[in-house]
């Protein structure tokens, strides 16, 4: 069984480009997390989500994010018009369906990937 | 509201004597609490989890906590340090019977010594 899975690991893009990034969940996994680590701090909550909704957005900026989780494919974090300043390690995490709580807190993290903003 | 203080940003220690962690949480629900491991480059690893089961918690790699309600306290430790120790390691919170947003530490630096 595959882990989460995170591309591209690594991305380069120039201020006012777009980034796309790309978690494929655990088979079997419905629920996406992704957080963004700042250097030398800890990871910070952004967006959760379920197959096709948005469930908790309350970590992701105002402005130039957004997050989708589609029917097929992989979840995608999208930064537009990117800045310095978005220049992290960005990391998804899926967890299992079912009931909250118990042993469904366990998220499984995928590698990440790193932005860098030129 | 939910926090986790890690008291110690960087912890030195000499391979084979003892590891100590220290975290402090804030809750107003029942927390979850866990420690992830992060090796340099890496994805996050995780060492162990306390859902409201046994107080003290093994997990991999020789590393255990215990959960003191009354000291709002996961300490993490172990007896004896591996070079293979040597990350980055986030004690983080999350609400029991919620969905899973996980709070986390600022993270402690381990170096392990020879």
């Amino acid at each position: 069984n595959a882990g989460v899975m995170q591309n591209p690991r690594h991305l380069v893009r120039r201020r006012g480009q777009e980034a796309r990034l790309r978690c494929s969940p655990m088979k079997g996994h419905s629920h996406v997390y992704w957080y963004r680590q700042l250097p030398e701090e800890g990871l910070k909550f952004m967006v959760y989500l379920q197959k096709e909704n948005i469930i908790d957005e309350s970590g992701m900026p105002k402005e130039r994010f957004s997050a989708e989780f589609p029917k097929e494919g992989p979840s995608i974090l999208r930064i537009q018009q990117v800045v310095r300043g978005d220049s992290a390690a960005y990391f998804c995490a899926s967890s299992p369906p079912g009931l909250a709580g118990g042993v469904n807190n366990e998220q499984f993290f995928g590698p990440g990937t790193r932005l860098t903003v030129l | 509201a939910q926090s986790v203080t890690q008291l110690d940003s960087h912890v030195s220690v000499s391979e084979g004597t003892p590891v100590l962690l220290r975290c402090n949480y804030s809750s107003s629900y029942s927390p979850s609490l866990f420690w992830y491991v992060q090796h340099p480059n890496k994805g996050l690893q995780l060492l162990l989890k306390y859902t409201s089961a046994a107080t003290l918690v093994k997990g991999i790699n020789g590393f255990e906590a215990e959960f003191k309600k009354s000291e709002t306290s996961f300490h993490l430790t172990k007896p004896s340090a591996h070079m293979s120790d040597a990350a980055e390691y986030f004690c983080v919170v999350s609400r029991s019977g919620g969905y899973n947003k996980l709070i986390f530490g600022a993270g402690t630096r381990l170096a392990v010594h020879p």
